[in-house]
């Protein structure tokens, strides 16, 4: 079993959509979470990062994190072309020097 | 936001050439950079921490001598690929720390040995 388990997609949405992508995981000691977006042929760029359980919201963003379930969300509200990329969930444990374990990431697709 | 860039964006090589690749941070110093290979619709794999002042630690399973790492000064870490073979063909994306327990991303190097 993988350490982080996301679904690859593709996923394919009309603009104005709401998007939901997830990730689990498996490790409890996971305490940072983080969301990447990333643009074909470039490198990720920070989107979200929550610490431990809960919600944070960045504009149309909302990153959510359930620790007892093992499950992260990222949700995209009005959805629009330029959100069309890779989006990698991400987490760590509590300590510097553990690494960042990456998911496979979701190919989202957003259709004007 | 920092930013991080790598040298070339692109490269293709002949089997059995060695390749540089460059990551650099461009207004902050890092005394650890982390070095990533993409393959196609896959997630980023760990290769190796870059370190500055002493040795690379390298994951599980990769070859130190195939994939050499200077870490020269505290803004410039070098990723040699020696004797490039086609399998070796990847997206190679460097990092550096940023805040709390984020990375700071380059742009990636498209490597493509022929």
């Amino acid at each position: 079993q993988k350490e982080v388990e996301q679904d690859p997609g593709p996923l394919s949405v009309p603009e104005g959509a709401i998007v939901s992508l997830n990730c689990t995981y498996s490790n409890s000691a996971f305490q940072y979470f983080m969301w990447y977006r990333q643009y074909s042929r470039k490198g990720p760029e920070l989107l979200m990062y929550t610490y431990s359980s809960g919600n944070k919201e960045d504009g149309r963003f909302t990153a959510q994190v359930d620790k007892s379930s093992k499950y992260i969300s990222l949700f995209i509200r009005d959805s629009q072309p330029s959100d069309s990329a890779t989006y990698l969930c991400a987490m760590i444990e509590n300590s510097s020097a553990s690494k960042i374990i990456f998911g496979s990431g979701t190919r989202l697709s957003i259709r004007p | 936001g920092a930013v991080v860039s790598q040298h070339p964006s692109r490269v293709i090589c002949k089997s059995g050439t060695s390749v540089k690749i460059e990551c650099r941070s461009l207004d902050f110093q890092a005394t650890t950079m982390f070095w990533y290979r993409q393959f196609p619709k896959k997630s980023l794999m760990l290769m190796a921490t870059s370190n500055e002042g002493s040795k690379a630690t390298y994951e599980q399973g990769v070859e130190k001598d195939k994939f050499l790492i200077n870490h020269a000064s505290l803004t410039l870490s070098t990723l040699t690929v020696t004797s490039a073979h086609p399998e070796d063909s990847s997206f190679y994306i460097c990092s550096a720390p940023g805040w709390s327990e984020t990375q700071y991303f380059g742009p990636g190097t498209r490597l493509l040995v022929l």
